[in-house]
């Protein structure tokens, strides 16, 4: 599975966007991206996931570049809730997923 | 998505005993994991656990330390045993839904401290 590099942290004023990037040069044509966060003392929550068009839900956005190398996640207004790691995680499709190999992340922190 | 909870959600041991903690969803899944979070770390994956069939451990976890139960398509145990203040950990179990592209739901977790 490709590896991916994440910005240890970052600030993010409350009501504005919070924009998280990814690098995932070497991420292969069947692999997806997802991302997780992490909120102090609670298990990892999904957030969201994409293969190459850009994806949005109720939580996020993913916006992911037509090379598929790097990909970013918005949260169009961010909160003091929203403050979290936020992981980046490439996989392969088919079968199971099973092993979501974690990295440091990025450390969120969202600001009155 | 999937409501899981773990139970104990804590608790202080002393070195040398064993822990059983016990995992529930509310619905039924095939895949269950179990993760382990050191202090200040990301998650490692202990095992993958279906039901009917026996555990299937990564590289550095055993079944001896981390014996695992499936007896239902709801419920899961993990074990840690014979205790050490290096297993003072957060255990966490999670299931896999979805279609393509996976998700995975994570528990509350279940913080461990050996002393």
């Amino acid at each position: 599975d490709a590896k991916t590099t994440q910005p240890p942290s970052m600030d993010c004023a409350e009501g504005r966007a919070a924009n998280l990037p990814c690098n995932h040069s070497t991420i292969s044509g069947n692999e997806y991206v997802y991302w997780y966060r992490q909120i102090h003392s609670q298990g990892p929550q999904y957030i969201i996931h994409g293969l190459k068009n850009n994806e949005t839900n109720e939580m996020a956005s993913l916006i992911i570049t037509e090379d598929r190398k790097s990909s970013t996640l918005i949260l169009p207004h961010a909160t003091l809730r929203d403050t979290a790691v936020y992981y980046c995680i490439v996989l392969r499709t088919g079968g199971s997923q099973g092993n979501l190999i974690f990295g440091k992340g990025t450390k969120l922190s969202v600001k009155p | 998505s999937a409501v899981i909870s773990q139970k104990p959600s804590r608790d202080i041991c002393q070195r040398g005993t064993s822990l059983t903690i016990q995992c529930q969803v509310d619905s039924q899944v095939t895949m269950m994991f179990w993760y382990r979070q050191q202090p200040g770390q990301s998650l490692t994956l202990i095992a993958t656990a279906n039901q009917g069939s026996e555990a299937t451990y990564e590289s550095g976890f055993v079944i001896d330390k981390f014996p695992i139960s499936r007896p239902n398509l709801t419920f899961s145990t993990l074990t840690v045993s014979n205790m050490s203040p290096e297993d003072s950990s957060i255990y966490l179990c999670s299931v896999e839904l979805g279609q393509v592209g996976l998700e995975q739901y994570f528990g509350p977790g279940t913080r461990l401290t050996v002393t």
